[in-house]
């Protein structure tokens, strides 16, 4: 079965300071997609970044960076240099071939808040 | 371009009412999939329409219904309300059903209360 673990339910760090959020996911499915979605406090998801299962090549995307293992199956996401803005909840999440990908499973979430 | 619209943003209903909520997705994107969002979770998947056919369906009762129309906005429809209903009700949009290559584009959602 598909499972989206996501173990911090909150994070606060001061404004500038690092912050990464774990994810671990489960499936048995091979060919599988892997997101970050931002929910700021007007409710609306924003999509962050996708990756598919035969891509674990890490990026960094200006102060976003994202670390896919498939050894551990864990997708973690790292704010460099956080500010105000970035306070909002983050999801991670995992679509599978099999069940299209449409039908995405989330994560619970990990607020973060960033105090100035 | 005008991104996923929603309608209602917010409504309250009574157990045992029924709710239709309304969904615009982006132009040009055909297919349509409804979330629910229990406050403190991550959404879970409830439908997904693309060229008006039922897709994909989750772990939802029948008092849960959809439909998708000619110009691909949807309806999400639910009967005999529960307290449990209470949820944000988000709509997403994809331009292919099939494609993996496409994200999905959500709205910002229809708050449901009920009392």
């Amino acid at each position: 079965a598909q499972k989206v673990t996501q173990a911090q339910t909150e994070i606060s760090v001061v404004e500038k300071e690092d912050v990464t959020l774990d994810c671990v996911y489960e499936t048995r499915d091979t060919t599988y997609y892997l997101f970050w979605y931002k929910q700021p406090p007007s409710g609306e998801l924003v999509f962050l970044i996708r990756r598919n299962s035969f891509d674990e090549q890490n990026e960094i995307s200006g102060r976003y960076s994202w670390n896919f293992q498939k050894s551990t199956s864990s997708f973690n996401f790292t704010i460099t240099a956080s500010q105000v803005v970035d306070s909002a909840v983050y999801f991670c999440a995992l679509s599978e071939a099999r069940t299209g990908a449409n039908n995405l499973f989330f994560g619970t979430g990990t607020r973060l808040t960033v105090i100035p | 371009d005008a991104g996923v619209t929603q309608s209602p943003t917010h409504l309250i209903k009574t157990r045992g009412q029924q709710v239709t909520l309304r969904c615009s997705p982006i132009s040009g994107h055909k297919s349509v999939s409804w979330y629910q969002q229990v406050l403190g979770q991550g959404p879970q998947f409830i439908f997904q329409y693309y060229e008006k056919e039922e897709r994909g369906r989750g772990n939802f009762p029948d008092r849960f219904s959809a439909r998708q129309f000619p110009n691909y906005s949807s309806e999400l429809n639910v009967n005999a309300l529960l307290l449990g209903d209470s949820a944000l009700y988000l709509c997403a949009s994809r331009f292919d059903s099939v494609s993996g290559a496409n994200v999905l584009t959500f709205g910002a959602g229809s708050r449901l209360t009920v009392l």
